[in-house]
């Protein structure tokens, strides 16, 4: 089945930044906009933000604004999320899932297969 | 911002007996141009990324088995697995992809 690879787990300290790379197969990244959504243990689904493959416009959430970024590579067809002064409670797994199109928001039809981050002094 | 509530939290179901979960978005999610539900479901099993299983309200994904359902309208949505199978266990999520920020209800866990 379709799925986005995403980069392997990261184990980070307070206070530092973490880069995940998601790649998606075939050649229609810019047909589709990505979304990435953390989820801490044991907990339910957040929305972080959403870049297009296309133009490379964003969309944060809110809370997570002034210390998210998301980028593209359409050479390569992979998306990036960076979070920076991360804390305890930044310690998640990490999806990327791309949506059913470039529209923001859409439905999220492939998701990556997960990346935990762990921030732990 | 739209505010997605799931009830029940969890619900323990025989098998092959019906599972209901509701969904209740705190703004409409009805586009009057296209008239769309723009609302989907989830399944996630442990250790694994969600899944999903049905847009717009009620078209299910590719490849998910019809006992999976979606219905509702407006505001109250609801997720039917009409004779639940062992695989089925899961927390499952509402989404509603209507405006941004998107947002998901907290889950819903299913069990035997």
């Amino acid at each position: 089945q379709l799925q986005l690879v995403q980069s392997g787990a990261e184990v980070k300290k307070p206070g530092a930044s973490v880069k995940v790379s998601c790649k998606a197969p075939g050649h229609t990244f810019t047909k589709f906009g990505f979304n990435w959504v953390r989820q801490a243990p044991g907990q339910g689904l957040e929305w972080m933000g959403w870049i297009s493959g296309n133009s490379g416009d964003t969309n944060y959430a809110q809370n997570l604004q002034d210390r998210v970024t998301m980028t593209t590579d359409t050479s390569t067809g992979t998306a990036y999320m960076e979070l920076r002064g991360l804390r305890s409670d930044d310690t998640a797994m990490y999806y990327c899932a791309r949506g059913q199109g470039v529209r923001n928001p859409s439905a999220f039809g492939v998701w990556g297969q997960g990346t935990m981050v762990t921030v732990s002094s | 911002d739209i505010v997605m509530t799931q009830s029940p939290d969890s619900l323990a179901v025989s098998l092959g007996e019906r599972a209901t979960i509701n969904c209740k978005s705190s703004q409409s999610v009805l586009s009057s141009s296209n008239n769309n539900h723009y609302l989907a479901w989830y399944q996630q099993k442990p250790g694994q990324p969600p899944k999903l299983l049905i847009y717009w309200a009620s078209t299910r994904d590719s490849g998910v088995p019809d006992r999976f359902s979606g219905s509702g309208s407006g505001t109250d949505f609801t997720l039917t697995i009409s004779s639940l199978q062992a695989e089925d266990v899961a927390v499952y999520y509402c989404h509603q992809y209507y405006s941004a920020p998107t947002s998901f209800g907290q889950g819903t866990k299913v069990e035997i």
